[in-house]
């Protein structure tokens, strides 16, 4: 069975912090990792798709890494503002299954102002 | 370009009865993969269609099943429905996953078993 390991599991931080999650996903028959933000009562909402090993993409604020050797990705917030509010979630994609994401449980991040 | 749309928004059902939930993919894209959310379990995968061919599958009994239609309109079946069954079912849409496209959600149809 295949396991993708989301910490933490929430997270309170201050307007202005900068915050880190972490996305641990099986290593061997990689083929791709998804980052997902999912705000309440909306669809979750794509941020990045990541594929090589030492990808590192960026949209605004927001930024990830990728480690497929040891199996890890980091998503980074630099100064949180209360918009940021939302779980965030990654996806593993197994080499050849291409429209199958096996998700983590998330990371729920509160934003206080 | 419009979004993905999911039909109907919200369902009430009992045991026992079975249920078709619709998902219309963004304009061009072929591929439509379905999905489970329940508190507990998380966002499960169920299957994925492909110009209308089941592409993959996930762990689900066989009381659900899906289908694609030609316009790439897929729907979702679900049998003998049981309470477990109660979730947010999201459907999400990618021109070709196999090249690591980004899938696009829709919003959902909440399921309610009683």
């Amino acid at each position: 069975i295949l396991n993708v390991e989301q910490s933490p599991q929430s997270l309170h931080v201050q307007e202005g912090d900068s915050t880190n999650f972490t996305c641990s996903f099986p290593s061997s028959n990689f083929y791709a990792l998804h980052w997902y933000r999912w705000e309440t009562a909306k669809s979750p909402e794509a941020l990045f798709v990541m594929t090589l090993n030492g990808d590192e993409k960026k949209k605004g604020r927001i930024s990830a890494t990728l480690n497929t050797k040891e199996g890890y990705s980091y998503l980074y917030i630099k100064g949180s503002q209360p918009e940021d509010s939302a779980t965030y979630l990654c996806a593993f994609i197994v080499y050849n299954q291409g429209g199958k994401l096996i998700f983590g449980q998330g990371t729920e991040l509160s934003v206080k102002p | 370009k419009a979004g993905v749309t999911q039909t109907p928004r919200y369902l009430i059902k009992t045991r026992g009865q079975q249920v078709t939930l619709s998902c219309s993919p963004i304009s061009g894209h072929r591929s439509v993969s379905w999905y489970q959310q329940t508190p507990g379990q998380g966002l499960q995968f169920l299957f994925e269609y492909f110009s209308e061919t089941q592409r993959n599958k996930g762990n689900f009994p066989g009381r659900f099943s899906g289908r694609q239609f030609s316009n790439s309109r897929s729907e979702m079946n679900v049998s003998t429905l049981e309470l477990g069954d109660s979730a947010l079912y999201l459907c999400a849409s990618s021109f070709e996953t196999r090249l690591g496209d980004t899938q696009y959600f829709g919003p959902g149809t909440r399921l309610t078993v009683l």
